[in-house]
């Protein structure tokens, strides 16, 4: 059984460019939940995927979106970078069945944008 | 809205102590609590996982209760060792499903 992963692993980018970040999920999970974390702050949620559709999210503007493609792999794409959207950002992968909830963490891509 | 606080926000003890770390929340309609590990510059590793209808979870040295109608978690960590430092941070499961987290508290032990 693999785990979750991320890439990359960390990336620069420009203000004002496009970025996609990939995530593939635990074998046999159907749920993806996407999360940034600034420096020397806990995890904000972006947005969670299910069976391909959006199933939740977050504080963050529209330019923040997201994929989950047939096999639960999941990208998200930020347009427009901002100074600010320099994070870590961490994919989890659960599996929705009964009231198991418990989600399991990438190793995170660090994105820096100058 | 659901809220998370962790207290403190950093702590440092002498290799071999005995300590606790304490998370709040403002709203008792949760799914689970987890108590997570991070490492500089690293993703998460989940230590304890607590579901809604338990009191407690044990994992090694590490002990994590769970007291919903109050909203309080602890993390009770017994004979630290340096490789325990680390940042600790608790996230609740909330009734969307979705993982509300606490800003994390910094553990520093010293050898």
């Amino acid at each position: 059984e693999t785990g979750v992963t991320q890439s990359p692993t960390h990336l620069i980018k420009t203000r004002g460019q496009q970025v996609t970040l990939r995530c593939s999920s635990q074998s046999g999970h159907n749920t993806v939940s996407w999360y940034q974390q600034a420096l020397g702050q806990g995890p904000q949620f972006i947005f969670q995927y299910y069976r391909e559709e959006e199933n939740g999210r977050g504080n963050f503007p529209p330019r923040f979106s997201g994929l989950q493609f047939p096999n639960y792999s999941s990208e998200l794409n930020v347009n427009a970078l901002e100074l600010d959207d320099s994070a870590l950002y961490l994919c989890a992968s659960s599996l929705i069945r009964g009231q198991s909830r418990e989600q399991y963490f990438g190793p995170g891509t660090r994105l820096t944008v100058t | 809205k659901q809220e998370v606080t962790q207290i403190p926000a950093a702590l440092s003890v002498p290799e071999g102590e005995n300590l606790v770390l304490n998370c709040s929340f403002t709203d008792s309609a949760i799914y689970n609590l987890q108590w997570f590990r991070q490492d500089p510059g690293k993703g998460l590793t989940s230590l304890l996982l607590i579901q809604s209808s338990q009191r407690e979870q044990t994992s090694g040295r590490l002990n994590a209760s769970l007291d919903k109608s109050s909203g309080r978690s602890t993390l009770y960590i017994a004979a630290s060792q340096p490789g325990d430092s680390a940042t600790y941070l608790c996230a609740v499961t909330d009734s969307n499903y979705q993982l509300i987290w606490g800003a994390g508290t910094k553990l520093i032990i010293k050898p």
